[in-house]
């Protein structure tokens, strides 16, 4: 059964340093998504990307990130100058072309000290 | 007020129980509704969407009540391995998703 998933599973960086979270969404999915979860809260939207633009995105979502479609595969986000509460769970998923189901990566734990 | 509400549990049945959770959503635009469940640190797993005729997929049933903008999941036999978070969700954007904030379910032996 495809599968969405990602890159690294758990990363450790200090304050203010660059990160990029990497995924590999379902081959024939066409719109992808990256949402975050801190520890103990709930799931929270950061962006929709399709046909190489992005779509929709909250209030999170401000100037510190940035997504990339840099492939045929990959699909990225980035976190510049990152912060302390910027430490959470990043979960990628992606979803077909006319189905807003969405199918969830198995996540990349991001820890800033 | 939240935009998807659920009560946070914890909801403790014994194997073989029937147990119902219950959802409420305040955005009426919202059009599309799914069940998730989590497990400890991992990632939503998408257990069923919701029709607003009902619908059923084995031991769980779904339903929509868009007038009073509610969601329910019934799951019939609980198993052990039902034991999990179960997320509440609702499109809320073009294909944003909202979630809960999850419904703990823990099944005993």
């Amino acid at each position: 059964e495809p599968e969405v998933t990602q890159t690294p599973s758990h990363q450790v960086t200090q304050m203010g340093q660059e990160v990029i979270l990497r995924c590999v969404p379902i081959s024939n999915h066409l719109y992808f998504y990256w949402y975050r979860q801190i520890l103990g809260q709930k799931v929270e939207f950061l962006v929709s990307f399709y046909n190489n633009e992005i779509s929709e995105k909250s209030e999170i979502f401000d100037d510190q990130f940035s997504v990339e479609r840099p492939d045929g595969s990959n699909f990225t986000l980035k976190i510049r100058s990152t912060k302390l509460e910027d430490s959470a769970m990043y979960f990628c998923a992606s979803s077909g072309r006319n189905s807003l189901e969405q199918y969830f990566g198995p996540g990349t734990r991001l820890t800033v000290t | 007020r939240k935009e998807v509400e659920q009560d946070p549990g914890p909801f403790n049945v014994p194997e073989g129980a029937t147990v119902a959770f219950n959802c409420t959503y305040s955005n009426s635009a919202s059009q599309s509704f799914f069940w998730y469940r989590q497990d400890c640190r991992k990632e939503p797993k998408l257990l069923m969407s919701v029709y607003s005729s009902g619908n059923e997929d084995g031991r769980f049933t779904a339903q929509l009540n868009r007038a009073s903008q509610y969601i329910s999941l019934l799951i019939r036999d609980s198993k052990l391995s039902d034991s999990a978070t179960y997320l509440c969700v609702a499109n809320t954007g073009r294909r944003a998703l909202t979630f809960g904030s999850g419904t703990r379910l823990q099944v005993q032996p």
